[in-house]
């Protein structure tokens, strides 16, 4: 999607490694989510933020960590504590509540 | 059981063919959205409806609220169809997130 850049398209953890998925928008939508995508399975929510400084955990947050101190930037920290990383990572924007949402192309992590 | 259940799971067909996926939901919706999501993974929005119908060019979305059901049509399929469809909801109870189905994979043959 032109207005949403995920980076990188491919991401490689070591074991206790933590890595930064990077999500940056510029089309200043307030609403930004982050879904994972494992096989044979709908996205799952893992975090969301519908305002600077302020986000909420979805279904599946633990072992990640969020920020948005900018609107524009939604970074997603996948952590040691999470012990099955592997999957595809997508970000998502919309204008709010009720809204088509916006999809980035995704960054899949694998681990090493 | 998911809340949101497609079928099928996966759907061959000829050039040409008419195609249809279904959806169906377990609560009340505000909204239920279509996408499409190719082989490199980037997911596309195709519909959002709370009600009756949409069309856009090959695409049709209908739902129904009373059958808690809705479905994808494509008309003239083509190879380029060929990908994965996600029928996702926004439940009424919970308006901040989509719940997603599991995705119908369509692959259209020449």
């Amino acid at each position: 999607d032109g207005g949403i850049t995920q980076s990188p398209k491919y991401l490689f953890r070591k074991e206790g490694q933590n890595v930064t998925l990077s999500c940056e928008q510029n089309l200043n939508h307030d609403a930004m989510y982050w879904y994972r995508q494992d096989p044979g399975q709908g996205l799952r929510l893992i975090y969301y933020s519908q305002i600077v400084n302020d986000f909420q955990k979805g279904d599946i947050a633990e072992g990640y960590s969020v920020s948005r101190e900018k609107k524009e930037s939604f970074p997603l920290t996948v952590t040691s504590a999470q012990k099955n990383p592997t999957a595809f990572y997508l970000c998502a924007i919309n204008r709010g509540r009720g809204q088509p949402q916006h999809f980035g192309d995704g960054t899949r992590l694998s681990i090493l | 059981k998911n809340e949101v259940e497609q079928s099928p799971q996966n759907l061959t067909a000829q050039e040409g063919e008419f195609i249809t996926i279904n959806c169906s939901y377990s609560v009340g919706i505000s909204a239920l959205h279509w996408l499409q999501q190719h082989p490199g993974g980037g997911i596309v929005s195709l519909f959002m409806l709370s009600s009756g119908k949409k069309k856009h060019g090959r695409l049709i979305a209908t739902i129904n609220i009373q059958e808690k059901h809705s479905s994808l049509h494509i008309t003239a399929s083509h190879p380029r169809d060929s990908a994965v469809y996600i029928c996702a909801a926004v439940f009424r109870y919970n308006t901040d997130k989509l719940i997603f189905g599991t995705g119908t994979r369509l692959q259209v043959f020449p």
